[in-house]
């Protein structure tokens, strides 16, 4: 069963925070790892692909790293602002399969 | 811009009715997914489909069913609404795993 884990399940941090957080996949059969940001009454947005293990991506103040070998992904956002609260979705490709496997995310409130 | 839509955003049905929520997508992908998202349970899959015609079930396909006739549509069919189904429903598609999944609104349904 592939499973994929993310932590913390929520976090609560003050505007001007940097944070981040982690996701972690089988590192078997790799194919790609996706970061989602999904505010509330919306639906998810795609941040991120990434397909190569040491990938970096930086979109602003948000950047993500990947390490397939290791089976884990990090998201960082330096000095968090209000409008980053949202819920961040990492999801697993595998090489075999046509459907991505979700984390449960993590919940982020930012304190203005 | 790939775009994902969805029938209805709000529907209210009572027990035993059969519910149909639609889900069109313009960018001629392949795979197309039926998701509901519960607190603290983050997306779960119902259904989902590779091609016209051609089904696999998700995680959680008790009680539900689905219809893909046409390429762009994928029609995610409760036979007999119950208040355990109550829940935001998203539709999605894709071009495979590397490229990421596309979401619609989605549909906030409250059976009664």
């Amino acid at each position: 069963i592939l499973n994929v884990e993310q932590s913390p399940q929520s976090l609560h941090v003050q505007e001007g925070d940097s944070t981040n957080f982690t996701c972690s996949f089988p590192s078997s059969n790799f194919y790609a790892l996706h970061w989602y940001r999904w505010e509330t009454a919306k639906s998810p947005e795609a941040l991120f692909v990434m397909t190569l293990n040491g990938d970096e991506k930086k979109k602003g103040r948000i950047s993500a790293t990947l390490n397939t070998k290791e089976g884990y992904s990090y998201l960082y956002i330096k000095g968090s602002q209000p409008e980053d609260s949202a819920t961040y979705l990492c999801a697993f490709g595998a090489g075999n399969n046509r459907k991505l496997i979700w984390g449960l995310g993590t919940s982020l409130a930012v304190n203005p | 811009d790939v775009k994902v839509t969805q029938s209805s955003r709000y529907l209210v049905k009572r027990t035993g009715e059969k519910v149909f929520l639609e889900c069109v997508q313009d960018m001629d992908h392949e795979n197309m997914f039926w998701y509901r998202q519960d607190p603290g349970l983050g997306l779960r899959l119902i259904y989902f489909s590779y091609d016209v015609k051609m089904k696999e079930k998700g995680d959680i396909p008790e009680g539900y069913s689905v219809s893909r006739e046409k390429k762009e549509r994928f029609s995610l069919i409760l036979e007999s609404a119950s208040t355990n189904q109550t829940s935001m429903y998203l539709c999605a598609s894709s071009l495979g795993v590397r490229k990421g999944e596309y979401f619609g609104p989605g549909t906030r349904l409250t059976v009664t």
